[in-house]
């Protein structure tokens, strides 16, 4: 199956920073998503993004289809941004694999 | 709008019995995916169903079973219980095999 990595593992920011997540495939996809899992475990999605560029407010999120990789841009940290931001990426008629994330700890 | 509803939320079972999830997706979807979490093993893919027929299957024993009713509903069913099947499990919904996915909260299960 396609292979998804994503760096760095860990990412430990004060507040207010900036942060840049990166999420790199093996394949063509024809969906990729990043999502953030909650303290409670659930999947928030943030952006649906197979190509192009997103942004909605702090948020903002970059894929090079060609290149195979696609970023996850968090301005002005905050505390709730905490936890651990996955990427997933979907090819064809397939499922959606999940990279292994990163853990984010934004400290006040 | 209702979102990816997912029942229940937690669940204590004992080692050989059965246990059966739900999920609901949101209304007018008709694909819904099963993952398992484990920290071991991460995001792992069960299984995926679209108008009731199951499209893609994941790597995992035949104890693992699931079903999608015509209202899109879905279950799944664990039988003979272990207790490596403790996990976080994931329903998603999304409108076609092609869309966006949307999480549920997810049911925790513990096999003790």
């Amino acid at each position: 199956g396609i292979q998804v990595e994503q760096s760095p593992p860990d990412l430990i920011l004060q507040e207010g920073a900036n942060s840049t997540l990166r999420c790199n495939f093996s394949d063509s996809v024809n969906n990729l998503q990043w999502f953030h899992q909650n303290p409670w475990g659930q999947l928030i999605n943030l952006f649906y993004i197979p190509s192009g560029t997103k942004q909605n407010g702090r948020l903002s999120a970059t894929t090079v289809a060609t290149e195979r990789y696609s970023l996850l841009y968090i301005s002005s940290s905050q505390t709730t941004d905490s936890g651990v931001y996955f990427c997933a990426v979907k090819t064809g008629a397939n499922n959606l694999f999940f990279g292994t994330g990163t853990r984010l700890t934004v400290i006040p | 709008k209702a979102g990816v509803t997912q029942t229940p939320r937690y669940l204590i079972k004992t080692r050989g019995q059965q246990v059966t999830l739900s999920c609901s997706p949101i209304s007018g979807h008709r694909s819904v995916s099963w993952y398992q979490q484990t920290p071991g093993q991460g995001l792992q893919f069960l299984f995926e169903y679209f108008s009731e027929t199951q499209r893609n299957k994941g790597n995992f024993p035949g104890r693992f079973s699931g079903r999608q009713f015509s209202n899109s509903r879905s279950e799944m069913n664990v039988s003979t219980l272990e207790l490596g099947d403790s996990a976080l499990y994931l329903c998603a919904s999304s409108l076609g095999p092609s869309g966006g996915y949307t999480f549920g909260s997810g049911t925790r299960l513990t096999v003790v």
